[in-house]
């Protein structure tokens, strides 16, 4: 079982949706959860990052974390052509102390 | 704030020569820094954990001694890829973690990433 789990995709939204990535995380300690936006070629850009259950909202950007569930979401409002990246989802594991897992990304590819 | 530098941001060598990559954090101090790799549409790889002042751990799989890690100051770590060979052409990042204050949680920020071609 991969520690953590993503859906490669690509997810197509139509410009001006809502996207919807999910993550699911297999340590049930983990403390530290984390989106980046990866476009191609480029470095890892960190967007959000979540600590405790709940949503958290920056922007367009909603991250959403259910401990119990060992999940965590990213929802993208309004979604622009500019959104097309690869997300990744990254999660400290307890005991890891700064080393983080990530998963292996969604494409996302929002449609004009 | 937050800024993460690397360089170069693209090489060419010749096989069986040694390349070296510096990651700098402009505006934080690190004490611990992470090297990965990334194959064209492939997930990242971690390669090693740098830590200031100490000897870099590698992940499983990674040749400690092809990958020279030296981590000299809080705010800078180098990669120096020995006697590259073409299979080691790939797009190579570093990583800075940071305190955040308010969570006590450490986030990771990316450098640009540097791309090396071996021929």
């Amino acid at each position: 079982q991969k520690e953590v789990e993503q859906n490669s995709g690509p997810l197509s939204v139509p410009e001006g949706a809502i996207a919807s990535l999910n993550c699911t995380y297999s340590d049930r300690g983990s403390q530290s959860f984390f989106w980046y936006r990866q476009y191609s070629g480029k470095s890892p850009e960190l967007i959000m990052s979540i600590y405790s259950n709940g949503d958290k909202e920056d922007g367009r950007f909603t991250a959403q974390l259910n401990k119990a569930s060992q999940y965590v979401s990213l929802l993208i409002r309004d979604s622009q052509p500019s959104d097309s990246a690869t997300y990744l989802c990254a999660v400290n594991p307890s005991g890891g102390y700064q080393k983080v897992t990530f998963g292996t990304g969604t494409k996302l590819q929002v449609i004009p | 704030g937050a800024v993460v530098s690397q360089h170069p941001s693209r090489v060419i060598c010749k096989s069986g020569t040694s390349v070296k990559i510096e990651c700098r954090s402009l505006d934080f101090q690190a004490t611990t820094m992470f090297w990965y790799r990334q194959f064209p549409k492939q997930s990242l790889m971690l390669m090693a954990t740098s830590n200031e002042g100490s000897k870099a751990t590698y992940e499983q799989g990674v040749e400690k001694d092809k990958f020279l890690i030296n981590h000299a100051s809080l705010t800078l770590s180098t990669l120096t890829v020995t006697s590259a060979h073409p299979e080691d052409s790939s797009f190579y990042i570093c990583s800075a973690s940071r305190l955040q204050t308010t969570s006590g949680s450490r986030e990771q920020y990316f450098g640009p990433g540097t791309r090396l071609t071996v021929t």
